[in-house]
């Protein structure tokens, strides 16, 4: 499974859109992108997911540039609500793999 | 949605007592379950995967005499918990994957949780 990077914690202010940036330098070819968004005591929630260029849903977009070694989670317009810890995971396309987390990052929204 | 229940949401118990946290997809079916292990500020970490009708298979580490799984249907996974220790308390989370045709890539579904507290 690829390894993925993120920065452990990020802070904005209401209303402003947030970009979180997930390296996976050794991604295979058959790997997709998955955002899960996780608040505290909770199960992980699926926010989107991705295997090239652009994707965006009722909630965010995904930008992946085409050596797909990075992705970006983008969140318009976030608010305090939107305060939750934030996990990239890339997975094999090619059939039924286990999910690992890496240590996602932790966006703090500020009013 | 799709939607994986889990109970008790909350236990706390005795150290050396046994634990059984259940996981029910409630609308969908699931063959594969996986369990994880949360502890606080820290990510998940699988302990295992459940497959329906076969034994699970477990990660590195985790002790199967202790953490007792059983995956007996097609909507109901169980952990078990034995003898359980204070360092056994954690979150415990447990994910269904979905059957058939999904919304996404290996589109799977979480629970809410289960607190465990070991005294």
């Amino acid at each position: 499974l690829a390894k993925t990077t993120q920065p452990i914690s990020m802070d904005s202010y209401e209303g402003q859109e947030v970009n979180i940036t997930c390296s996976h330098n050794n991604i295979a070819t058959n790997d997709y992108i998955t955002w899960y968004q996780q608040f505290p005591s909770q199960g992980p929630r699926f926010i989107i997911q991705g295997y090239k260029t652009k994707v965006t849903n009722e909630v965010a977009s995904l930008f992946i540039p085409a050596d797909r070694k990075s992705s970006t989670l983008s969140l318009p317009r976030v608010s305090l609500s939107d305060t939750a810890v934030y996990y990239c995971l890339v997975g094999d396309g090619g059939g039924y793999q286990k999910v690992t987390f890496g240590i996602g990052t932790k966006l703090q929204v500020i009013p | 949605g799709a939607v994986v229940s889990q109970h008790p949401s909350r236990v706390i118990c005795k150290s050396g007592t046994s634990v059984k946290i259940e996981c029910r997809s409630l609308d969908f079916q699931a063959t594969t379950m996986f369990w994880y292990r949360q502890f606080p500020k820290q990510s998940l970490m699988l302990m295992a995967t459940s497959n329906e009708g076969s034994k699970a298979t477990y990660e590195q580490g985790v002790e199967k005499d202790k953490f007792l799984i059983n995956h007996a249907s097609l909507t109901l996974s169980t952990l078990t918990v034995t003898s359980a220790h204070p360092e056994d308390s954690s979150f415990y989370i447990c994910s269904a994957r979905v059957v058939g045709p999904a919304r996404f890539f290996d589109e799977q579904f979480f629970g809410p949780g289960t607190r465990l507290t070991v005294l």
